[in-house]
């Protein structure tokens, strides 16, 4: 079975400070890996994925993660926040075959005070 | 990149009244799609897998007789939620698989069902 496990649930932070927000997943077989962002009362965005490859994906708003297998985690980064980032986030990992459904976390709630 | 669509967003409807929700996926064809709840401020719960061509999957808890799913092409999927109640409201999210793309899953936006 898979679980992932996101263990803040609210992250708040000042603007233009860096952020991490953590996942760490369990499973026996090979994954894939993403991060979606949701704003309020929207559906869920792809912020990035892991699928093979390098260990450190990055989005185009500068977000990045990094994959670490021994440690089975996928921590969430940015350097530096904006208002504009104040969004909850969810982890999520699906099987390499089969059906390829996600299972989420909890989601963190990052909130970028001014 | 891929599109999935929700229609309607939100719908208010009456106590044992049923409510149709579609999810379309507008450039790529999608013979699987799923079905996710999401309770206020909690995560995405999976609700079942819709096959197109045959009867969904339900994940275990759902009643499958409540919410009827049903995938008639590759690009249309719908959840009726059937004699409606209170506590049947919550935020309902699509997704659709693009085979043409490993791994991702593609969201639509969202209904939002409230149950007067």
């Amino acid at each position: 079975a898979q679980s992932v496990t996101q263990l803040d649930s609210q992250v708040p932070v000042f603007e233009e400070a860096p952020v991490e927000l953590r996942c760490n997943y369990s499973s026996s077989v090979s994954v894939y890996l993403f991060w979606y962002v949701q704003y309020p009362n929207q559906g869920l965005q792809l912020l990035l994925k892991y699928l093979s490859g390098s260990t450190l994906v990055e989005s185009i708003n500068g977000f990045e993660a990094e994959f670490n297998k021994s440690q089975t985690s996928f921590h969430l980064r940015k350097p530096s926040v904006h208002i504009s980032d104040t969004a909850e986030y969810f982890c999520a990992v699906s099987y390499q075959t089969g059906a390829n459904n996600l299972f989420f976390g909890t989601g963190t709630r990052l909130t970028v005070i001014p | 990149g891929a599109v999935v669509s929700q229609h309607p967003s939100w719908v208010i409807c009456k106590s044992g009244t049923s409510v149709k929700i579609e999810c379309r996926s507008l450039d790529f064809q999608a013979t699987t799609m799923f079905w996710y709840r999401q309770f206020p401020k909690q995560s995405l719960m999976l609700m079942a897998t819709s096959n197109e061509g045959s009867k969904a999957t339900y994940e275990q808890g759902v009643e499958k007789d409540k919410f009827l799913i049903n995938h008639a092409s590759l690009t249309l999927s719908t959840l009726t939620v059937t004699s409606a109640h209170p506590e049947d409201s919550s935020f309902y999210i699509c997704s659709a698989r693009d085979p043409g793309r490993t791994g991702e899953l593609f969201f639509g936006e969202g209904s939002r069902l409230t149950v007067l």
